[in-house]
């Protein structure tokens, strides 16, 4: 069985630095790729990373590029956020979700319970 | 940047039919997918690939794609589907995911 769990949400001050991490168990990890998806508080989802099967080929949404980088361990089976200079508008649950491929370009058919991210001084 | 646009909500009677309609520029040459969101809970994957359904998803959700828009519905609706539905593509021009804005469904 799919099992996701993500760690290391809290509450961070504005321009500090957050990492977070998803733990996999249940399928051949190394096998696929996986994004990270977050949803501020009452609105919808946003897209945020997507970071291939062997970790070679990563991607980022406007609003974050520059400032997040994601990452994959495949011995530890772990997937990492690293989200540097936070703002307010970060606030957000963020969510890693398994793709269907090991490319990233299908579909998200496994989500953890996501952890919650709070910028504020 | 790429937008998904969805009408923000849908009321239904139980046992009714709901449809949620997904629409962006040259969406008929995009792949859509649909998620389920009910309160405090992750997302969950409802239809796959505009019209198929994972495993253990009920037949009374469906998708379709005529090429204007795509749809998800949701034939004889019951209290258990109240939730909010996202459509996502991607944008292989920027190379990001795109959510659309999403429909919280209602049953009255």
């Amino acid at each position: 069985q799919v099992q996701l769990v993500e760690s290391g949400g809290g509450v961070v001050q504005p321009g500090r630095s957050l990492r977070l991490s998803c733990a996999a168990a249940g399928f051949v990890f190394g096998d696929y790729a996986f994004h990270w998806v977050r949803q501020a508080p009452g609105k919808g989802l946003e897209w945020v990373s997507l970071i291939s099967s062997d970790g070679s080929a990563t991607y980022y949404a406007d609003s974050v590029k520059g400032r997040v980088t994601i990452s994959r361990d495949n011995s530890r089976n772990t997937l990492v956020l690293q989200l540097n200079n936070v703002r307010p508008d970060d606030t957000a649950i963020y969510y890693c979700a398994k793709d269907w491929g090991g490319d990233g370009w299908y579909y998200l058919n496994h989500w953890g319970q996501g952890t919650l991210v709070t910028v504020s001084s | 940047s790429y937008e998904l646009t969805q009408p923000p909500s849908v009321s239904v009677a139980p046992g009714q039919t709901a449809s949620i309609s997904c629409g962006g520029k040259n969406i008929g040459t995009k792949t859509v997918h649909w998620y389920q969101q009910k309160p405090g809970q992750a997302p969950v994957l409802v239809v796959q690939d505009d019209s198929d359904r994972p495993p253990g998803i009920p037949e009374r959700f469906s998708g379709s794609h005529s090429g204007f828009a795509a749809t998800l519905t949701i034939n004889r609706v019951e209290a258990g589907d109240e939730a909010d539905y996202y459509c996502q593509v991607w944008d292989t021009t920027s190379h990001q995911g795109v959510f659309g804005t999403g429909t919280k469904v209602t049953v009255l």
